[in-house]
């Protein structure tokens, strides 16, 4: 799965607590993405990031807040997980430079009883 | 709106014959596009890109063919295997810089019958 681990895999928890998913990359990649992959949806960006401390909002961030103090670890949060986040979370990053190909881990499945 | 969509979310073909998976976009300044094949518990598997600058590109048993004219992408898959089933699904970088965000189709879902 593209150098990328996602920890953990499978998840349950309650509504109302916070959940945080890690996405680890080996190989120093700049470019990494969170994305929720739901029926009917597809695949939608929540949050992304350029680089160390540098984030960016996609088009589901609302409920949602990343971090990425190491260039290898990108997290996403769930301050208080609502049902509606019950979903398959993605983690992708950008290999190198002069391409735009993302490479995708090998998910979370998330589910908030 | 914009979109990237595919024509058909399922399709079921024959072991051995060719496939062919259709989807159309509606941005004419998007210069990236990229097939995805996700198996079911997987992650999307990249398999396939081309630029707007070219017309057509092959890969291994593969080719991806772009018409700009109509605005649509389509995937041929030759002498399709039993794993090839899987969802495919097309994405398209709107933003035309390294590290732009992709937006993606619904998927189709191939079968194949053995």
């Amino acid at each position: 799965d593209a150098g990328i681990t996602q920890s953990p895999r499978h998840k349950v928890t309650e509504t109302g607590t916070p959940v945080t998913l890690r996405c680890h990359q080996t190989e120093n990649h700049r470019y990494m993405y969170w994305y929720r992959q739901d029926p009917g949806h597809g695949l939608r960006l929540i949050h992304y990031s350029y680089g160390v401390k540098d984030t960016d909002k996609g088009e589901v961030s609302d409920g949602y807040s990343v971090s990425r103090s190491k260039t290898e670890d990108f997290l996403l949060t769930l301050e208080s997980a609502t049902s509606s986040q019950t979903s398959v979370y993605f983690c992708a990053i950008i290999r190198g430079t002069g391409t735009d190909t993302q490479y995708f881990g090998p998910g979370t499945r998330l589910t908030v009883l | 709106g914009e979109s990237v969509g595919l024509h058909l979310p399922t399709l079921s073909v024959q072991e051995g014959d060719n496939s062919i998976i259709n989807c159309a976009y509606s941005n004419s300044a998007s210069d990236y596009f990229i097939w995805y094949k996700q198996e079911s518990g997987k992650g999307p598997q990249f398999i396939i890109d081309i630029r707007s600058n070219m017309d057509k590109r092959q890969g291994q048993r593969v080719t991806v063919l772009l018409n700009k004219t109509v605005k649509h992408l389509s995937l041929q898959i030759a002498a399709t295997q039993p794993g090839d089933s899987a969802v495919y699904f097309c994405a398209e970088n709107r933003s035309g810089n390294q590290g732009g965000k992709l937006i993606f189709g619904q998927g189709t879902e191939l079968s194949v019958k053995p």
